[in-house]
């Protein structure tokens, strides 16, 4: 049973517009919600989290919507530029552990 | 401060031979975590491990893997007699302490690991 589900699988955006990325999970136990950013050959690293206590989180371009009654969250890129092209994990954690539960990632691909 | 240092970046290996994956923490962390990522699929959590002990294996195959973080040295993750689906990249993951939830993990750049 997969815990955390991400969609879409790929997204093709022009330079300038948003990318949005979605994620839903099971767990009402997890407490804190990481996106990773990964590029090809390269480990993922953390690009922006969330904790439920807000429903949402903004760190430049990046923006966390967070809706705890649905057990949703969501990544906003806005003005999407080509070097943001790599792929996008959203995770989910609890109770004090790092370990978090990936989504299966979204290939995000910017066209110029 | 150098990052999460994984060696080697590649690895082949023939079917029935052993893969070991080394990873050495950021300076001053002391926790290490083990990932299995396959193609088109996300992060599999399979090791957490302390100086000397592991505190959680519960995503580790029972059989032919193993994984170890000695007191010195790095972090190993080791695989018995390969089989052509072990072929993956594993990544190790750093931390400075259990997170409260927040406590950044850094992840190295990971082994990819083909077995032929």
């Amino acid at each position: 049973q997969q815990q955390v589900k991400q969609s879409p699988q790929s997204l093709i955006v022009q330079k300038g517009g948003i990318s949005i990325i979605n994620c839903a999970y099971e767990n009402t136990a997890f407490d804190y919600f990481p996106w990773y950013q990964q590029f090809p050959g390269k480990g993922p690293a953390l690009l922006i989290a969330i904790r439920p206590d807000v429903s949402e989180k903004k760190e430049g371009r990046f923006t966390i919507s967070f809706n705890k009654s649905a057990k949703q969250f969501s990544l906003h890129i806005m003005d999407s530029q080509p070097g943001d092209s790599a792929t996008y994990f959203c995770a989910a954690a609890s109770g004090g552990s790092y370990i978090p539960t990936f989504g299966r990632g979204t290939s995000l691909i910017v066209h110029p | 401060n150098a990052g999460v240092m994984q060696n080697p970046r590649h690895l082949v290996r023939r079917r029935g031979q052993e893969a070991r994956l080394r990873c050495s923490p950021m300076k001053g962390h002391s926790h290490v975590y083990w990932y299995r990522q396959l193609p088109e699929e996300g992060l599999k959590f399979m090791v957490y491990l302390q100086k000397e002990n592991i505190i959680d294996e519960s995503g580790m195959p029972k059989e032919r893997f193993s994984a170890e973080f000695p007191k010195e040295g790095p972090s190993i993750l080791r695989i018995q007699q390969v089989v052509r689906g072990d072929s993956a990249a594993y990544f190790c993951a750093s931390s400075p302490e259990q997170g409260a939830g927040n406590t950044e993990a850094f992840f190295g750049q990971g082994t990819r690991l083909t077995v032929v």
